[in-house]
This record gives C-alpha cells, structure tokens and sequence, in this order.
C-alpha cells in the first residue's frame, strides 16, 4: 500500500544536538510538507517543497533545515538553534493543490 | 495568519447534530478539512475550492463562502467514531499554495 512512513516514531535527543528525522513517501506524490504540532496550535508549516531540489521556508523555518534529493524523501533536521524543538512533526505529501495532503503518522521529539 | 475555528471544543451525544466555523481575514482560493485522533495522523476529509460549493461525505459536508472568506463543517446525526480534532487549512490567492491551519475544535461525541 501507498503512503508515507516517518521514523522514528518517538525520539529523544539531549540539547544541543542535532537530530534528523526521516519521511519517506510511495505515492509519487511531487509536492512534500513538513509541519509541527503544539497542544492548542494547530499544526504549523516549516518547510515544503513542490519539486525536487527546491523547497521553500514555511512561516516557522528557524531553526530548521530540509533537503529534498530524491522525490520520494523530505528529511527535516531539527538543529540546535531551535529553541524549543520538543513537539509533535508531522510530515505531508500531496499530488496537486486540488487535492487533499496525506500525513505520515508522526514522530515525537523530546529534547532534554 | 492562521484561520480562526469556531467553537474551539464541543460535546454531543450520539445522534446530535454540530457546526464547525473557519474564517480567514484573507481571500481564499480552496478549503481544507481534516480529522484528528488523538495520537494519529491527520485524515483528509475534503477539499472545498474557489466557488462557493458545498460537498459532503456520508454525513460530515462543508460549505465555503469565498465573499466572506468563510468555510463551515456540518456534522449531522453524529457518531461515536467522529470523536477528535478537526481542522481546516486554508490557502489564500498568493501564498504560493501553502495551506495554514487553524488551531483546531475537539469533538467529543458521547454515547
């Protein structure tokens, strides 16, 4: 079955590291997002990319970097410059604007 | 900016009907709507574009009114599995595409 795999599922890093987390989509879906989850927030966009080797910053990108290589990969590095990196990321892909995204089932970060 | 949801929390009882509101103070081109369980992913529920239309799903349909910039969920005859968070995204004309989310309604659909 198509769909979008992240791992690890719960991560859990000491400050000051950097941390990297994976997502991988079968759905040859062009378009990929990465978003982060608050309690009470919502979830918040902080990179995406609509092509191969070009993503854009989101309206929370510091802190943050993503490369997109390979159109079936979105890592997101979490580096330690975010100031507050513990939270829920989620990682989304989507075919064409018209359509609705399908998310991975997420991974939790926890930075001590 | 985030579009506003309205109400942020609800409780009904199995059977009950509910309304869900999101507003965005920018012109929109198309509506997201997404559920939410706790501890999972986001599911795409459905897209309202540019045009005023009303779609549906079973029971769950939206409306979007692009001239207020406003989208509403309708939930009719509820369910126990429509328990969880709901969410609409919005992209707005010049975003480039990218879809903001509100921050959220909990639904609690009691027995």
């Amino acid at each position: 079955d198509g769909g979008i795999t992240q791992s690890p599922k719960y991560l859990f890093r000491k400050e000051g590291q950097n941390v990297t987390l994976s997502c991988e989509q079968n759905l040859n879906h062009d378009a990929m997002y990465w978003y982060r989850q608050d309690p009470g927030q919502g979830l918040r966009l902080i990179y995406y990319s609509q092509i191969v080797n070009d993503f854009q910053k989101g309206d929370i990108a510091e802190g943050y970097s993503v490369s997109r290589e390979k159109k079936e990969s979105f890592p997101l590095t979490v580096t330690s410059a975010q100031k507050n990196p513990t939270a829920f990321y989620l990682c989304a892909s989507s075919i064409s604007q018209a359509l609705g995204y399908t998310f991975g089932s997420g991974t939790r970060l926890t930075v001590v | 900016q985030q579009p506003v949801q309205s109400p942020q929390a609800v409780i009904l009882r199995e059977g009950e009907d509910a309304v869900i509101n999101c507003s965005s103070s920018k012109a929109l081109y198309s509506v997201h709507w997404y559920r939410q369980k706790h501890g999972e992913a986001p599911v795409f529920l459905m897209i309202l574009l540019k045009g005023g239309e009303q779609k549906g799903h079973e029971k769950i349909s939206a409306s979007f009114n692009e001239k207020k910039q406003q989208s509403s969920l309708y939930l009719t005859a509820s369910q126990l599995s429509y328990s969880g968070t709901y969410f609409c995204g919005t992209v707005s004309g010049g975003s480039n595409y990218k879809l903001t989310f509100g921050k959220g309604t909990l639904l609690t659909v009691n027995p």
